[in-house]
């Protein structure tokens, strides 16, 4: 069975570029979790999806992040424009159920100069 | 609001010696409890999970009990390998409607032989 995957795995722009990130969660998981990893802390949630529905992302800053989860599986996050503070790894994950177990794609490192 | 507080690393130790990371968490109601461990180069993976009072969950070695008393869920393992090194992630799932898994800050185990 394939994992979550993401892509692309390292990402380097100049500060008010544009960026997105994709992931293909596991085949049958309905909730998806995109999390933020700042260096040497902890992953902290940004939004999580039941299905094609955002059902949290009071911690997405919306005045430059933006997702989309079409069709209730893969699933785009967007920062536009990037700032230095972006600099970090965004983290995708699925689940079947709410409280079950997260499996966790490779995440993809933003570096933005 | 709900919290998993673990000790600081990194954490030092030679192959086949005893291995404790501390933590304890906040939260209202009963959460499930886990431990992530993410080995370099690699996604955050599920090492193991209890998910009520005196539950002990079990792994490759490793062991944490879910003590509500103390609201701990530490893990240990009694040998530790050079093949363990990776950095630990305890995470509790509020078991509430709305919410999504909490993170520890992770530590950083490094096992020399």
């Amino acid at each position: 069975e394939a994992g979550v995957v993401q892509s692309p795995r390292y990402k380097i722009i100049e500060k008010k570029q544009p960026v997105a990130f994709w992931c293909n969660p596991i085949s049958g998981h309905n909730t998806l979790y995109w999390y933020l990893q700042n260096l040497g802390q902890g992953p902290e949630l940004l939004i999580r999806y039941e299905n094609e529905e955002a059902v949290d992302d009071s911690q997405l800053p919306k005045d430059r992040f933006s997702a989309e989860r079409l069709k209730g599986v893969d699933s785009t996050l967007k920062i536009q424009p990037a700032e230095l503070g972006d600099s970090a790894v965004y983290l995708c994950a699925s689940s079947l159920e709410r409280t079950g177990e997260l499996f966790f794609g490779e995440g993809s490192r933003l570096t933005v100069l | 609001g709900d919290s998993v507080t673990q000790m600081e690393g990194p954490v030092t130790l030679s192959e086949e010696a005893f291995l404790t990371i501390n933590c304890t968490y906040t939260a209202t109601g009963y959460p499930s409890l886990f431990w992530y461990v993410q080995y370099p180069g690699e996604g955050l993976q599920l090492l193991l999970k209890a998910t009520k009072a005196d539950d002990k969950g079990s792994n490759k070695g490793f062991e944490a009990t879910y003590r509500k008393e103390t609201t701990s869920f530490h893990l240990e393992k009694g040998s530790v390998q050079v093949s363990d090194s990776a950095v630990y992630f305890c995470a509790l799932s509020p078991n509430q409607a709305g919410t999504a898994l909490i993170f520890g800050k992770g530590t950083t185990l490094s096992v020399s032989s």
